[in-house]
This record gives structure tokens, C-alpha cells and sequence, in this order.
């Protein structure tokens, strides 16, 4: 993989349960970036985290970044049907470059 | 304001014909990127322009891709001839350019072309 590993690779959760997906990186990094994808859909900017910041929220999601273990976790409170989706977490390969992306979480919420 | 937009949504083409994918940016958006993802493997870069001009074309997987973006608007991916292994969804997306950082952190996603090759 370019960038690393992500896991879970699927997760199964129930509405209301809370999900937790995470992502490893190999490259120091200057922002991790989270996206979603929803089945044949585009890709959705979720949140960005830099390098400098340790965590950050964004209604119902809260990231996490640890640059000595070059991890991050996305956490989503009180799951909806409606987040079944795929997760993806990316790094820019260098200032206004590329994105690398994990290899994505397959996540779904079951009403 | 309008956001990423590609044409066509879907196209499923026989091994050997062309096609071509269209991408049109944000306004004003100078950087433009092409991803790919196939079989449901991870999103892999194809390349970048900055205006009109190729910036990274690292991830082109060969010479039967051709990418342009002519007066530095809309972009296009021409694949000829299409293999089997080119399907999957290619993905576009756009961001500004930070002249003063040189930071373009957000790239904004079209909604992909999804690509069939029989």
C-alpha cells in the first residue's frame, strides 16, 4: 500500500453504537485529511488534522493524531444508517501534491 | 457554488475502444487532480495539473492514458486502448492554490466516472 494500513477493514454496528476506525501512515506528514465515500458517490471531505494538533472535532466526529506512532482514528458518535459508507484517511505526499490514501474502512450501520 | 463535476457517470466499453473522462473543476480552482480506484482496492493518484501544466504525472499507469487540460478549466483522460484492468471509478478533484503558503490542503471530489471494461 502507499500509505499504510487502515482497520477495521469492515465494521458492522448498530444504530446508536459509536464507530472507530483507524489509520496508519508511513511518511511524516503536515495534515491528515479523513474522507467518506457512500456507494457510488464521490468523495466527501470529512476533517482535516494537522501535524501540530492532537485532536479535533466535527459534530459527530472526533479525530485523533499521534505523529510518534504515525496513527490517526476517526470516531463516529451515535452512528446513523445514514454514515454506511467507506472511510479513508489521506496524507498530501508533499505541499499542494498528491493525497495517499489507507486503503478505507467499509463501514455499515444497520437500523 | 457549484462543485466538482465529471461526465459521463457511468460508461462500459469493449477492450480495445477509447474513451474519454471529463472533469470540470471549481472556478478558479487551479489545481486539478485524477485518481483512480479499482476492483475496491485503495484510491491510487494518477496525476496533477496546476493550471494548464502537468505537475506530477507519477501515477499514470501508461501510455494508454492521456490527460490534458487545455487553457487550464476542464481537464480530460483519455484511455486508448481500455483494458480490462482500466476498470474501476476515476475520481477528479480540485483545490485552490495558497500562494502564500503554497498549502492547497483540501481537494473537493467530483463524483467519479465509473468505468466497465468488457
Amino acid at each position: 500500500s502507499q500509505q499504510g494500513e487502515e482497520d477495521p477493514q469492515a465494521l458492522s454496528i448498530q444504530e446508536g453504537e459509536n464507530a472507530t476506525m483507524n489509520c496508519s501512515y508511513k511518511t511524516s506528514i503536515n495534515n491528515l485529511q479523513w474522507y467518506r465515500q457512500n456507494s457510488g458517490r464521490g468523495l466527501v471531505h470529512l476533517i482535516l488534522i494537522r501535524s501540530n494538533e492532537r485532536e479535533k472535532h466535527s459534530g459527530r466526529l472526533r479525530v485523533t493524531l499521534d505523529t510518534s506512532k504515525k496513527s490517526s482514528s476517526l470516531l463516529i458518535t451515535a452512528s446513523r444508517a445514514a454514515d454506511t459508507a467507506s472511510y479513508f484517511c489521506a496524507t498530501i505526499y508533499n505541499q499542494g501534491g498528491k493525497l495517499i490514501f489507507g486503503q478505507g474502512t467499509e463501514l455499515s450501520v444497520k437500523p | 457554488e457549484a462543485g466538482v463535476t465529471q461526465f459521463p457517470s457511468h460508461s462500459v466499453i469493449e477492450k480495445g475502444q477509447t474513451v474519454t473522462l471529463r472533469c470540470d473543476p471549481i472556478s478558479g480552482h487551479d489545481n486539478l487532480y485524477w485518481y483512480r480506484r479499482v476492483m475496491g482496492k485503495e484510491i491510487k493518484f494518477l496525476l496533477h495539473f496546476v493550471k494548464e501544466s502537468k505537475q506530477d504525472e507519477s501515477g499514470m499507469p501508461n501510455n494508454r492514458f492521456l490527460a490534458e487540460r487545455t487553457g487550464g478549466t476542464y481537464s480530460t483522460l483519455k484511455v486508448q486502448p481500455a483494458e480490462l484492468e482500466d476498470s474501476g471509478v476515476y475520481f477528479c478533484a480540485s483545490s485552490l492554490r495558497d500562494y502564500q503558503t503554497r498549502s492547497t490542503d483540501t481537494q473537493y471530489f467530483g463524483p467519479g466516472t465509473r468505468l466497465t471494461v468488457l
